[in-house]
Parts: C-alpha cells; structure tokens; sequence
C-alpha cells in the first residue's frame, strides 16, 4: 500500500529548530517528486517545498525561504524538512504529500496524516 | 507570483444539487490546475488535475473545465459525502493554492 507516515512535529520555542520526517512506504522516492504543504489552524493550504525524483528541482515558499531545507534518504525511503529560526506564524499541520510523476510540476496524489508543528513561548 | 483566487468562499446547497465552484489565475497557466477535497481534520485527496482530467478513483460527479486564467470545478448530484472544503491549485512553481470554498449544508 502506497503510504505517507510524517513525524517529528511539536512544541518549540520561537527561534528553535525542528526536523520533519516523512516515511515513504510503496514506492521509491526516486521515482516521484516529493513536497511539504502546510496548513495553519482553521486557515488554507500553503505549499511550503518541492523536491524532484532526480534529487533536483527543490524549490521554497518565499515565507520559509532561507529558513528550510528539504532533502531526502533514498536508502530509507525518507523526506524531510529542516526548519530554523521558526515563528510564531510558522504553526500549522505540516503535511508531506507525494507528486504524480517524477517531475515537480504534478499534482500531489498521495498525502501523509499531517504531524502539528506548534510554535509557542 | 501567481494568485489564485475562489469564488465563493461558502456555498450552501443541498443534497441533490449542482453546484459550481470558481478558480481565477492572476496570471494564465494554461491548464496547470489541479482540485483537491479536505474534509476536517484529514489531508486533502486530490480530486481533477490539468483543469479536467478525473484523478483514478474519483467519482465521475465531480467534473473540471476551463484554461488560461479562469477555471471551474462542478459537483453534480451532490452527495452527503460531498460536503467538505474546496480547494484549486495551479501545478507549477510556487505552487500557490486558493484560499478555499467550503461546501456546507444548506
């Protein structure tokens, strides 16, 4: 079964960091682009990153540019996103969701559960 | 950047109707549109992409027009399942979403 497992949300104080992870189980990274959506309580979707199959093609919202990394672990099967210097604004459900094709410029077929990134002093 | 814009932001219908949601592009994208379905507290489920095509699964009630700057997604029949929230998005960098339409109970 095609499958998206996020984690690595919580509570961090504003200035910290944090490492989501998305574990990937049915199909191989390498084959599908990859991206991260978030979403603030009670507000829309914000597309946050975007990764290609190849490992190229990564690209940021401009609210988290120069704050966020995506990478990902083929060997795991594994996304992430690494975000510093978190905010207040920046709390929202974060979800990994897969494109639908090895190209960034796809719609996301498969999403994840969501993992809570809550950004408090 | 390019905006995405929806019309309306709430809909009330009922079941059995159709109803018809708006997406406008501050810019033209052809036909790089893609819609998704939330319901509260799940992730959304990917509904129509490239403005029409019927992603695998999805019923055949839910149907997508339009290119360029203007775009509509249709839900015929409407279904008590149907009523969640609604949102276009347009398939290219930065992949900006609408703010969303909820379809809610009349």
């Amino acid at each position: 079964e095609v499958q998206l497992l996020e984690s690595g949300g919580g509570l961090v104080q504003p200035g910290g960091s944090l490492r989501l992870s998305c574990a990937a189980s049915g199909f191989s990274l390498s084959s599908f682009a990859m991206n991260w959506v978030r979403q603030a309580p009670g507000k829309g979707l914000e597309w946050v990153s975007s990764i290609g199959g190849s490992g190229f093609g990564i690209s940021y919202g401009d609210s988290v540019k120069g704050r966020t990394t995506i990478s990902r672990d083929t060997s795991k099967n594994t996304l992430h996103l690494q975000m510093k210097g978190l905010r207040i604004d920046d709390t929202a459900v974060y979800y990994c969701a897969r494109s639908l094709g090895i190209a960034v410029i796809n719609p996301f077929d498969i999403w994840g559960q969501g993992t809570l990134v809550t950004v408090s002093s | 950047d390019i905006q995405m814009t929806q019309s309306p932001s709430t809909l009330s219908a009922s079941v059995g109707d159709t109803v018809t949601i708006t997406c406008r592009a501050s810019q033209s994208i052809g036909t790089w549109l893609a819609w998704y379905q939330q319901k509260p507290g799940k992730a959304p489920q990917l509904l129509i992409y490239m403005a029409s095509t019927l992603h695998s699964g999805v019923s055949s009630r839910f149907s997508g027009s339009g290119s360029g700057t203007a775009f509509t997604l249709t839900i015929s029949s409407l279904q008590p399942d149907d009523f969640a929230t609604y949102y276009c998005q347009q398939n290219n960098s930065p992949w900006a979403f609408g703010q969303g339409t909820k379809v809610e109970f009349k």
